[in-house]
């Protein structure tokens, strides 16, 4: 079965600043990677994905992610966050075959941006 | 408005009383599922479903029921509940092809806590 690791759990940034957020997976096989996003008081709200082709991937609010299969490796990405970026990251990963709708999540990640 | 709807949006419960969560997608996705969320655990599948009639279990299926007898329905019922069930539950409806792998589309969560 897959796992995924999000080691960093609570992170405190200054606006304008640079996010990375880690995420690792562990499958043998081809996968389908998520980005979320939660809100305080919100639902999930996807940022990006990769399913395949070109390993760096453009989300939404300026975020991206870069695939990186070597290390089964994921990371967020955005060069300067601004205060509105307060919220929970959750990583996810899905086997691209026989996946059995059955995404798993990392722990996620509690993003504090200050002014 | 397309997506999945999840009522009710929060409820108490006492301890051995039994209830049902409702779950419903417009979007004729093929896919459905209900995590639980706690803090600091990230996102665990509870029971999901790869079509009408065909349920399986997750993570944490101990204590939860579901049943698909439609493609647009899946509650999860809670048989006695416990405290340990106080959580914020979240159904999510996905559908997956070749082109584009999977997508998820997540309701706005109910938080139900047991006393």
């Amino acid at each position: 079965a897959q796992s995924v690791s999000q080691h960093n759990h609570h992170v405190i940034l200054s606006e304008a600043a640079s996010l990375e957020l880690g995420c690792n997976y562990s499958y043998g096989g081809t996968v389908n990677l998520f980005w979320y996003v939660q809100y305080p008081g919100q639902h999930l709200q996807l940022l990006l994905k990769y399913f395949s082709g070109d390993p760096l991937v453009k989300g939404i609010k300026g975020f991206e992610a870069e695939f990186i299969k070597s290390k089964f490796s994921f990371n967020l990405r955005k060069p300067s966050v601004q205060w509105s970026d307060t919220a929970e990251y959750f990583c996810a990963v899905i086997p691209r075959a026989g996946g059995g709708n059955k995404l798993t999540f990392g722990t996620g990640t509690q993003l504090k941006v200050e002014l | 408005n397309a997506g999945v709807t999840q009522t009710p949006k929060f409820q108490v419960l006492k301890t051995g009383q039994s209830m049902t969560l409702q779950c419903a997608q417009d979007m004729n996705h093929e896919y459905m599922s209900w995590y639980r969320q706690d803090p600091g655990m990230g996102l665990r599948l509870i029971h999901y479903s790869v079509g009408a009639g065909i349920t399986d279990q997750g993570e944490v299926p101990n204590g939860y029921n579901v049943s698909r007898s439609t493609t647009e329905d899946f509650p999860l019922r809670l048989l006695s509940a416990a405290p340990s069930q106080t959580s914020v539950y979240f159904c999510a409806s996905s559908y997956s092809t070749g082109s584009r792998g999977y997508g998820y589309t997540f309701g706005s969560g109910t938080r139900l806590t047991v006393v």
